[in-house]
């Protein structure tokens, strides 16, 4: 259980396009969203956090107008990139906390990653 | 300096080694230490999750949380090439939901038969 799929896995695309990148959970329902950015040896770093049905929460740093962030339903959220670059060439992962969890950390899980090269 | 420090490795070891990878930290607030194991072309995966200092023990795995040196560990027994993952570790300074996690840039393990 808990699985988390991104799609594409990978997308190559030219300067100035868009790229949206979809992030579902398959078997289970999620009232929260995370967008992470992975640059080459660098840390996962959240980008935005969202929540079905209302404005995401983007970190510092990270411009909302160029990473749109749609989480339409319980079961789906996705990233455009618009406008793209290739300083935004990364691998982008999505991870998702299920309805009603109230642990004590913050359970996350994760999809298997996008690998976006802008060229 | 970074808020969260691991070693990139790669680190590489004979089957049924003992690993150790760690991390160091500077946040004193981050109550919250988790170890997640990404295959390659995955999603991490959780595998330890430790609240504030102590010894968790799952298996093979054994993790290790030490808030007065800001250091934790993770110990793989008996190792095997089916570890052989890109290990994560990641922290949080708040539970639950207000818990953004902070990551490690993750330790690459290769386990040789």
């Amino acid at each position: 259980g808990a699985v988390v799929s991104q799609h594409p896995s990978w997308v190559i695309c030219k300067s100035g396009t868009s790229v949206k990148i979809e992030c579902r959970s398959l078997d289970f329902q999620a009232t929260t969203m995370f967008w992470y950015r992975q640059f080459p040896k660098q840390s996962l770093m959240l980008m935005a956090t969202s929540n079905e049905g209302s404005k995401a929460t983007y970190e510092q740093g990270v411009e909302k107008d160029k990473f749109l962030i749609n989480h339409a339903s319980l079961t789906l959220s996705t990233l455009t990139v618009t406008s793209a670059h290739p300083e935004d060439s990364s691998f982008y992962i999505c991870s998702a906390r299920a309805l009603g969890y109230t642990g004590a950390y913050n359970e996350q899980f994760f999809g298997p990653g996008t690998r976006l090269t802008v060229l | 300096q970074k808020e969260v420090e691991q070693d990139p490795g790669p680190l590489s070891v004979p089957e049924g080694a003992i690993v150790s990878l760690n991390c160091t930290y500077s946040n004193s607030a981050f109550q919250y230490f988790m170890w997640y194991r990404q295959y390659s072309r995955k999603g991490p995966e959780l595998l330890m999750y430790t609240y504030s200092s102590g010894n968790k023990e799952d298996g093979r795995f054994t993790a290790q949380v030490d808030k007065s040196s800001k250091y934790i560990s993770l110990f793989i027994r008996d190792s095997q090439p089916s570890d052989s993952a890109t290990y994560l570790c990641a922290m949080s300074a708040r539970g639950g939901s207000q818990g953004n996690l902070i990551f490690g840039k993750g330790t690459k393990l290769s386990v040789k038969p």
